[in-house]
């Protein structure tokens, strides 16, 4: 059953600690996404890879980071830097990002900093 | 920097009514437009398109792109309250980067 999962689902943690988000796909897709989505706004891209061992920061990656060990894990963490981290993060991937495929997204963590 | 926007931002209407939702982008290296559909959590492919003038069509929706306008509509006919949900549009590069635009928000009522 091929798709992308992200976990968890919900996440709860205290202003100041990192926390990391998991996405893995099991589509044997190149390249993976990470989009952050607030209230009444659309997706904006933190970071993107289009081949292991290598990424690119988005319109938003201050306070983020991430890694890209395997093609099918591209996981990201939420550093204490990021001002706002409160949101829903949404990972996704696409066959091939050189020719714009549609990119095919997970389920989507719901991150809540207090 | 590119940049996407969507309107209306939100849309009230009731089943039967037809629908149309419009998108216009700035994006260097423009190489696609894609509508997504998103309902509770992940968004769902719904087109892409990369020629201008060209119809694709799914049941009820239809989208087109102009790009000499720089822009795109969705259209939905028939609208059922199973299409309550955001619309999203993006624009894609040719390196694959997709800059979304805010949604609209359509709400059908029975």
């Amino acid at each position: 059953d091929g798709g992308i999962t992200q976990s968890p689902k919900y996440l709860f943690r205290k202003e100041g600690q990192n926390v990391t988000l998991s996405c893995e796909q099991n589509l044997n897709h190149d390249a993976m996404y990470w989009y952050r989505q607030d209230p009444g706004q659309g997706l904006r891209l933190i970071y993107y890879s289009q081949i292991v061992n290598d990424f690119q920061k988005g319109d938003i990656a201050e306070g983020y980071s991430v890694s890209r060990e395997k093609k099918e894990s591209f996981p990201l963490t939420v550093t204490s830097a990021q001002k706002n981290p409160t949101a829903f993060y949404l990972c996704a991937s696409s066959i091939n990002s050189g020719t714009s495929y549609e990119q095919y997204f997970g389920p989507g963590t719901r991150l809540t900093v207090t | 920097e590119d940049k996407v926007v969507q309107s209306p931002l939100s849309l009230v209407v009731h089943e039967g009514d037809t629908v149309t939702l419009n998108c216009s982008y700035e994006v260097t290296n423009f190489r696609s437009l894609l509508w997504y559909k998103q309902e509770k959590k992940a968004p769902t492919f719904l087109f892409m398109l990369t020629s201008s003038g060209i119809e694709k069509k799914s049941g009820r929706l239809s989208s087109i792109l102009d790009k000499k306008e720089l822009s795109s509509i969705l259209n939905i006919t028939a609208t059922q309250t199973g299409d309550s949900a955001i619309y999203l549009c993006a624009g894609g590069t040719s390196y694959g980067k997709l800059t979304f635009g805010q949604g609209t928000i359509l709400t059908v009522h029975p």
